[in-house]
């Protein structure tokens, strides 16, 4: 069975620095295309990025009001990956989702972790 | 790279047919056939539900329908039922990201 377990949320000021790690079981991240997907309060679901991969270069691509500010990367060694996110802003306040990414689909999701941005 | 526009809600009474559209453009929708629909129920994680804009994954039920016509992807929900009263939203794929729906919140009579 596919698990994937996000922490590290929590409450941070504006400016400031946060990372989400995401521990999977039941697959090999390294072997997968993993994404970050957001959810504001209220709102909709938002692509953030995505790293392909190992085999496929491990490149990320973001959507651009992360860009420069939020890196995706993992640990093989411990099956777990990572959202870190700088120079937060108050419109990152969001539910974050690590998710699976499987041509074209995302199959797998986990339960979220809460991101509030606040001061 | 825009959300892609789906109506806020839809309804119908149980029995019944709805179809909710998504429209993005031929960089997205368009472009590629990678539409997804997810079903998400509040405070929990979305579900994929159509995928390859017309597949469904092992277990969800045939009453769930997807298609596409030039930019615009559907989703069609036949013999409504208490439990498909949920948020909807499709995804594409857009070159190198993806993109999500605004969201349909499907309300069942």
């Amino acid at each position: 069975e596919v698990q994937l377990v996000e922490s590290g949320g929590g409450l941070v000021k504006p400016g400031g620095s946060l990372r989400l790690s995401c521990a999977a079981s039941g697959l090999t991240l390294s072997n997968d295309w993993m994404s970050w997907v957001r959810q504001a309060p209220g709102k909709g679901l938002e692509w953030v990025g995505r790293i392909k991969s190992r085999t496929d270069g491990g490149t990320t691509d973001y959507i651009a009001p992360v860009q420069g500010r939020f890196t995706i990367s993992r640990d093989d060694s411990k099956n777990t990956l990572y959202l870190q996110m700088n120079s937060l802003k108050t419109d990152d306040t969001a539910v974050y989702y690590c998710a699976r990414v499987n041509s074209g689909r995302i199959d797998y999701w986990g339960q979220g972790t809460l991101v509030t941005v606040s001061s | 790279q825009s959300a892609l526009t789906q109506p806020r809600s839809v309804s119908g009474s149980p029995g019944q047919s709805v179809t909710i559209s998504c429209t993005g453009t031929s960089s997205d929708v368009g472009g590629y056939n990678y539409v997804s629909w997810y079903q998400q129920y509040p405070g929990t994680a979305p579900k994929l539900i159509i995928y390859d804009v017309t597949k469904r994954p092992s277990g969800v039920p045939d009453r769930f329908s997807g298609s596409k016509s030039g930019n615009t992807a559907s989703l069609t929900i036949s013999g409504l039922q208490a439990d498909d009263e949920a948020d909807y939203y499709c995804c594409s794929y857009a070159g190198s990201l993806y993109v999500f729906g605004t969201g349909t919140k499907v309300t069942v009579l």
